[in-house]
């Protein structure tokens, strides 16, 4: 059973840091594109970036671009969100996501449950 | 940057059909993903490549895609299909994945 679990939520300052985690289980992790999509409260899904397999290809919306660094470590089945320089419009649950084909038609066929970041003073 | 829009709502009496329209700009060449989202919940992926169902999800959902508009159909309704749904493709002009606005379906 394919299994998504993200960690490293929480509340932190404008400005600040903060490093998200997703556990993967129950497939080939380093066979598979990785995105993080958010979900701002109450409104719609926002893809936020995307990680080739073997990490050497990257993308970004706009919005996060030179703040938010993806990476993986398929030794450890694991991928990861840098966020640096948070803003409060980054308040979001964030999703980990498996990501077939990654570039050009791709689709994410599974999800983790979310993790729950908060950017306030 | 490429925009797909979808009506905010739409709603179904049960065992009727819904219809979930996802607009963009000669979209029907592309490849469209529809995922479901039930409050407090992750979305879940219910057609992938325009029309094609993953194992689990059933025949009642189905998929189109030609021209401007791709759609979601949902064959006799149920109570359980309350949720909202979100169109997805991929934008090659800018290297980005790109959701709809998503549509909230009532069943009445």
């Amino acid at each position: 059973e394919v299994q998504l679990v993200e960690s490293g939520g929480g509340l932190v300052q404008p400005g600040g840091s903060l490093r998200l985690s997703c556990a993967a289980s129950g497939f080939t992790f380093s066979s598979y594109w990785m995105s993080w999509v958010r979900q701002a409260p109450g409104k719609g899904l926002e893809w936020v970036a995307n990680i080739k397999q073997d990490g050497s290809e990257k993308y970004y919306v706009d919005s996060v671009k030179g703040r938010f660094t993806i990476s993986r470590d398929n030794a450890k089945n694991s991928l990861y969100l840098q966020m640096n320089s948070l803003r409060a419009e980054d308040t979001a649950v964030y999703y980990c996501a498996r990501d077939v084909g990654g570039y050009s038609s791709g689709w994410l066929d599974y999800w983790g449950q979310g993790t729950l970041v908060t950017v306030s003073s | 940057s490429y925009v797909l829009t979808q009506p905010p709502s739409v709603s179904v009496a049960p065992g009727k059909t819904a219809r979930i329209t996802c607009g963009g700009n000669n979209i029907g060449s592309k490849s469209v993903h529809w995922y479901q989202q039930k409050p407090g919940q992750a979305p879940v992926l219910v057609i992938y490549y325009d029309s094609d169902r993953p194992s689990g999800i059933p025949e009642r959902f189905s998929g189109s895609n030609s021209g401007n508009t791709a759609t979601l159909t949902i064959s006799r309704v149920e109570a359980g299909d309350e949720a909202d749904y979100y169109c997805q493709v991929w934008d090659s002009s800018s290297d980005r994945y790109v959701f709809g606005t998503g549509t909230k379906v009532t069943v009445l």
